[in-house]
């Protein structure tokens, strides 16, 4: 049964940059996509990326363009996100999500589909 | 790209059915298969209850269901329990540079 385990808890002040982990295991883990979504205090998901390792194929929400690197470990079997140039609208627990099937979109970017793995989530708090 | 248009609160009485709509555009919702709604507790991760509009994931209840028309997309929770008080959202693929699309979550209340 595979699981997502995240790092720990994050504070940050404005500009700076914070690094979140995402560890599988009990799984094949570089078969699948990993997605990362982010959900502010009282709001809704947002989506921001995700990366296929096999492929070495990351994808991210425009918005987030120049901000937002994926990157993983596959001899850890971990995936990390980082997220630079941080205001404080980025406060919100950030969750990693496996996507049993992936799917290539007319533009050439993956859709990650069938996210059925969540990771227990991080918060990062961006405060002066 | 805008959120997708849930209403913010559904409630019910244990038994009875509900249906949370999901509304979209053609780029989005109307236009694709890719249609997911996710199940939400207080201070926990999203679970996913129905992928590709209407097929569920294995252990998840029969109770729930999800059916598409046009741009509005809907999750039916049939024999309404008291676990199934939590928020959902719809999410979708979007042929917008977002790619993903959520809802703007629907806290059901069961009365």
């Amino acid at each position: 049964q595979v699981q997502l385990v995240q790092s720990g808890a994050e504070v940050r002040k404005p500009g700076s940059s914070v690094k979140v982990s995402c560890k599988a295991s009990g799984g094949i883990f570089s078969s699948y996509g990993i997605s990362w979504v982010r959900q502010a205090p009282g709001q809704g998901l947002e989506w921001m990326g995700g990366i296929i390792s096999i492929f070495g194929t990351t994808n991210h929400a425009q918005r987030f363009q120049g901000r937002v690197t994926i990157n993983t470990d596959e001899s850890t079997s971990t995936v990390y996100m980082e997220l630079s140039s941080l205001r404080s609208e980025d406060t919100a627990v950030y969750y990693c999500a496996r996507a049993l099937q992936t799917v290539i979109t007319p533009k050439g970017a993956y859709y990650y589909n069938r996210l059925d793995v969540w990771g227990q989530g991080t918060t990062v708090t961006v405060s002066s | 790209q805008s959120a997708l248009t849930q209403p913010a609160s559904v409630s019910g009485s244990p038994g009875q059915s509900i249906t949370i709509s999901c509304s979209g555009t053609s780029s989005d919702v109307g236009g694709y298969k890719y249609v997911s709604w996710y199940q939400q507790h207080p201070g926990k991760a999203p679970k996913l209850m129905i992928y590709e509009v209407s097929n569920r994931p294995s252990g998840v209840s029969n109770r729930f269901s999800g059916s598409k028309s046009g741009n509005t997309a809907s999750l039916t929770i049939s024999g309404l329990q008291a676990e199934d008080e939590a928020d959902y959202y719809c999410s979708s693929y979007t042929s917008s540079t977002t790619l993903e699309v959520f809802g703007t979550g629907t806290k059901v209340t069961v009365l």
